[in-house]
């Protein structure tokens, strides 16, 4: 089936590592997105991708790194600069055509604590 | 900021009753969307309505869109336990490429 894949879905880290989440997607969407959720906060977008090598800083861009070297791979980097980085991250993908106006396809998640 | 904000907070109601969330935005829009969320899984779409659209039906569903108010409303009839969950709108239209969502309405309800 097609979809968006996330991993791993829970993740712990010590204060000063980085960690990596993966997002797959077979749906051949050339937009993709990475989202952060914190209760009370609604969704904050934090990158986005409209096509291969190419990426735009969001929101809250600060802390993170993404890559897209692949149209169907776009992988967020939690960095030690990101002070706050206890939170639900959620990817998204977009069809042709409608990238940031249309319909958008989100994975399950992952959910990042710092201990 | 064109970001949506939804109302009220939380609802709860019984199960077949009604439920109707509200969104306000800013600026002007290309279309305006409502997700749904369960508890700890990722957002689905349900609707997208157009500005040029007033009223957009699918199911149980109605969205309304009133531009000149700038604000929206997601009605869900004949509710059921499993419409449970965080309801949120997003609006689009600017030139970033870009969904902007609101801080979402949780829905329960009671079987």
């Amino acid at each position: 089936d097609g979809g968006i894949t996330q991993s791993p879905k829970y993740l712990f880290r010590k204060e000063g590592q980085n960690v990596t989440l993966s997002c797959e997607q077979n749906l051949n969407h050339d937009a993709m997105y990475w989202y952060r959720q914190d209760p009370g906060q609604g969704l904050r977008l934090i990158y986005y991708s409209q096509i291969v090598n190419d990426f735009q800083k969001g929101d809250i861009a600060e802390g993170y790194s993404v890559s897209r070297e692949k149209k169907e791979s776009f992988p967020l980097t939690v960095t030690s600069a990101q002070k706050n980085p206890t939170a639900f991250y959620l990817c998204a993908s977009s069809p042709p055509g409608a990238a940031g106006t249309g319909e958008l396809f989100f994975g399950e998640g992952s959910r990042l604590t710092v201990l | 900021s064109q970001q949506g904000e939804e109302d009220p907070q939380a609802l709860s109601i019984q199960e077949g009753e009604n439920a109707t969330m509200n969104c306000s935005y800013k600026t002007s829009i290309n279309n305006l969307q409502w997700y749904r969320q369960n508890s700890g899984r990722g957002l689905v779409h349900l609707i997208l309505i157009r500005s040029n659209e007033r009223e957009k039906h699918s199911g149980r569903l109605r969205v309304t869109l009133d531009t000149s108010k700038k604000s929206s409303s997601l009605l869900i009839t004949a509710s059921r336990a499993a419409d449970t969950a965080s309801y949120f709108c997003a609006v689009g239209g600017g030139s970033n490429y870009k969904l902007t969502f609101g801080k979402g309405t949780l829905l329960t309800v009671n079987p």
